[in-house]
């Protein structure tokens, strides 16, 4: 499975869009990216996917660069809720159940 | 929301003790899991379920047992607690139709065992 690199920490102001970025240069063809959020002693929520278009749903959107080295996941608005660790993880889906496992992710903290 | 539910939230209860961790989800998701995970650390996956009466064991050794005899609930077994199993444990589910890294995860138990 492809390594990720996040930036540890971020700040974003309440009602502004949060971009979070992730690398992950050595992503191979098969391979989906999914971002995964944990606020703090909850259950991880999954947030989207892709494989190389954007993706958009009612939480975030996903923006792949075409060589699908690095990924942008952006909340448009974000709000005091929205404060949490991301993951970005890389994964070949082949169908069987297999470890969901987080690197450690970007702390996004939302500032009112 | 996904409809994902686990009681109790928060348990603490004496060495030896048999317990069971519940968890429900009415999504009709034939895909079950069982992490573990502690503070600030990684999750673990302990046990899996690819619908009625199929379970296997995860990527991390555990004490506990699990069941599956209806589609929407898959219960933890712990047959005597001990301190060891002081853990955060987190169910989740996935539709067997969509990716397999597409999981939704209940609110988990915190438990406690002294």
């Amino acid at each position: 499975d492809a390594k990720t690199t996040q930036p540890p920490s971020m700040d974003c102001a309440e009602g502004r869009a949060a971009n979070l970025p992730c690398n992950h240069s050595t992503i191979s063809g098969n391979e989906y990216v999914y971002w995964y959020r944990q606020i703090h002693s909850q259950g991880p929520q999954y947030i989207i996917h892709g494989l190389k278009n954007n993706e958009t749903n009612e939480m975030a959107s996903l923006i792949i660069t075409e060589d699908r080295k690095s990924s942008t996941l952006i909340l448009p608005h974000a709000t005091l809720r929205d404060t949490a660790v991301y993951y970005c993880i890389v994964r070949v889906d082949d169908g069987s159940a297999r470890q969901l496992t987080f690197g450690s992710g970007t702390q996004l903290t939302v500032l009112p | 929301e996904a409809d994902i539910y686990q009681t109790p939230r928060y348990l603490v209860i004496g060495t030896g003790k048999k317990i069971t961790l519940e968890c429900s989800q009415t999504m009709g998701h034939d895909k079950m899991y069982w992490y573990q995970q502690d503070p600030g650390m990684e999750l673990h996956l302990i046990h899996y379920s690819y619908g009625v009466n199929s379970t296997e064991k995860g990527d991390l050794s555990s004490e506990s047992t699990v069941s599956r005899i209806r589609t929407e609930h898959f219960p933890l077994t712990l047959e005597s607690a001990r301190p060891s199993h002081t853990s955060q444990y987190l169910c989740a589910s996935s539709d067997p139709t969509a990716n397999t890294y597409e999981q939704y995860f209940g609110p988990g138990t915190r438990l406690t065992v002294t």
